[in-house]
């Protein structure tokens, strides 16, 4: 079966800092990867996603950057974190589009970053 | 734009009880719909897919308008672990792959 895995779970960080989450996906091969924030109050927004390795579509402009280095890895960072990038950060992965039933998203735990 | 929008709630239904929430949106292009479950700092969980004109599981049920662009979502026999926030979720197809417009959910309270 697949799991997804993320981490650090939680993370306190002061503004100006750096950052990197990462994201995991096991028992699956080429999945479509993507990064989602939900800021208290509001609804998941997509940041990123990717169909493949070093391949990265951005939603929206902002303060942050994706990678994907391997298959089944993908990577969230911030040369310089703001106050408004506190968050819940959500990693999701789904199957390759090949058929009517492939657009499910199965999200991992989640890391909740607060920036102080 | 494409938007998907419910009613924040809190629904509070005792035990037992049948609740249904509704959900519009604006994209008539989205394809499927998804109705995902998510508890208080967790992340979503899948609760049900709907493809065509709806899904039955269980003690849920869940219903597809395209005429109108709504979708609901009933549950029958509400238990306290019913308790969670419901996200509603539209689909449609980008540039290789699929994107999720997520509502920003409805808060169910089940309450003994």
């Amino acid at each position: 079966s697949q799991t997804i895995h993320q981490w650090p779970a939680t993370l306190v960080q002061p503004v100006g800092s750096p950052l990197s989450l990462e994201c995991t996906v096991e028992g699956t091969s080429n999945p479509n990867l993507y990064w989602y924030r939900q800021a208290a109050g509001r609804g998941l927004q997509l940041l990123f996603y990717s169909v493949g390795i070093g391949q990265i579509s951005s939603e929206v402009p902002q303060n942050l950057s994706a990678s994907r280095p391997q298959d089944r890895q993908f990577i969230l960072s911030s040369k310089k974190l703001l106050l408004s990038d506190s968050g819940f950060y959500l990693c999701a992965w789904s199957v390759r589009p090949e058929s009517l039933f492939t657009d499910t998203q199965y999200f991992g735990p989640g890391t909740r970053l607060t920036v102080l | 734009r494409k938007e998907v929008e419910q009613d924040p709630g809190p629904f509070n239904v005792p035990e037992g009880a049948t609740v249904a929430f509704n959900c519009t949106y604006s994209n008539s292009a989205s394809q499927s719909f998804f109705w995902y479950r998510q508890d208080c700092r967790k992340e979503p969980k899948l609760l049900m897919s709907v493809y065509s004109s709806g899904n039955e599981d269980g003690r849920f049920t869940a219903q597809l308008n395209r005429a109108s662009q709504y979708i609901s979502l009933l549950i029958r026999d509400s238990k306290l672990s019913d308790s969670a926030t419901y996200l509603c979720v539209g689909s449609y197809s980008g540039a290789g792959s699929y994107q999720l417009t997520f509502g920003k959910g409805t808060k169910l309270s089940v309450i003994p």
